[in-house]
């Protein structure tokens, strides 16, 4: 049971690049969501995803685009990157969407935007 | 301002010892709050649920305390392990459900021998 898997783990782009953010779940959540993780903050939200062919906006979604075309994957899709993007982002998925169940984390994706 | 505080920010304390992390919350409507381990390098795993009734919650040598009405947590580790070095996360889901959460900034734990 893999869990949640994220590829890649590290990448590195330059200003103006667009690359895909791949998620993967095998735990068949229907409710599956994208954070960052930065020094001194705590993990905000950026996308999330209620169920197949229903996305919708967190905290930071500016700059980044998602879909859920089926229940097991779940990428992210960074436009045109900026140096402000350079963060440690992490996919998880959970049973139930209301916090009665935890959620389960990859282990995330070091990007560097120079 | 951030709406779930903890602390302290960092600990180091010696193998075999306990200690207490502390998170304090302004959010509401509140729903439940969950404590998560990462490792570094590693994702958030969580530990403990505790809902608005529930007072206190053991998983094995952790045990979280919630007092609703101060907005307060605490999680406890007893008998600490090298193992148990890593960041611990206080989250809290409000009423929403995971579209409304909060994460604190993490306490990070140095267990050293």
């Amino acid at each position: 049971n893999a869990g949640v898997t994220q590829t890649p783990k590290f990448q590195v782009l330059k200003t103006g690049q667009s690359m895909t953010l791949q998620c993967a779940q095998d735990m068949n959540h229907e409710y599956m969501s994208w954070y960052r993780q930065d020094p001194g903050m705590g993990l905000r939200l950026i996308h999330y995803s209620v169920g197949a062919g229903i996305t919708d906006q967190g905290e930071v979604p500016n700059g980044y685009n998602v879909s859920r075309s089926t229940t097991e994957d779940f990428p992210l899709r960074l436009l045109s990157a900026a140096p402000s993007q350079t963060s440690v982002y992490f996919c998880a998925s959970s049973f139930s969407r209301t916090g009665e169940t935890p959620l389960h984390f990859g282990n995330g994706t070091r990007l560097t935007v120079t | 301002k951030n709406q779930v505080e903890q602390s302290p920010q960092s600990l180091i304390i010696l193998e075999g010892k306990n200690c207490t992390l502390q998170c304090n919350y302004t959010v509401s409507p509140f729903s439940n709050l969950r404590w998560y381990k990462q490792d570094t390098g590693r994702g958030p795993v969580s530990l403990t649920i505790m809902t608005f009734s529930e007072n206190t919650k053991s998983n094995g040598r952790y045990t979280a305390t919630l007092d609703a009405d101060t907005k307060q947590s605490s999680l406890h580790i007893t008998a600490s392990q090298l193992s148990d070095s890593a960041s611990y996360i206080c989250v809290v889901i409000l009423s929403g459900g995971y579209q409304k959460v909060t994460f604190g900034i993490g306490t990070k734990l140095q267990v050293i021998p």
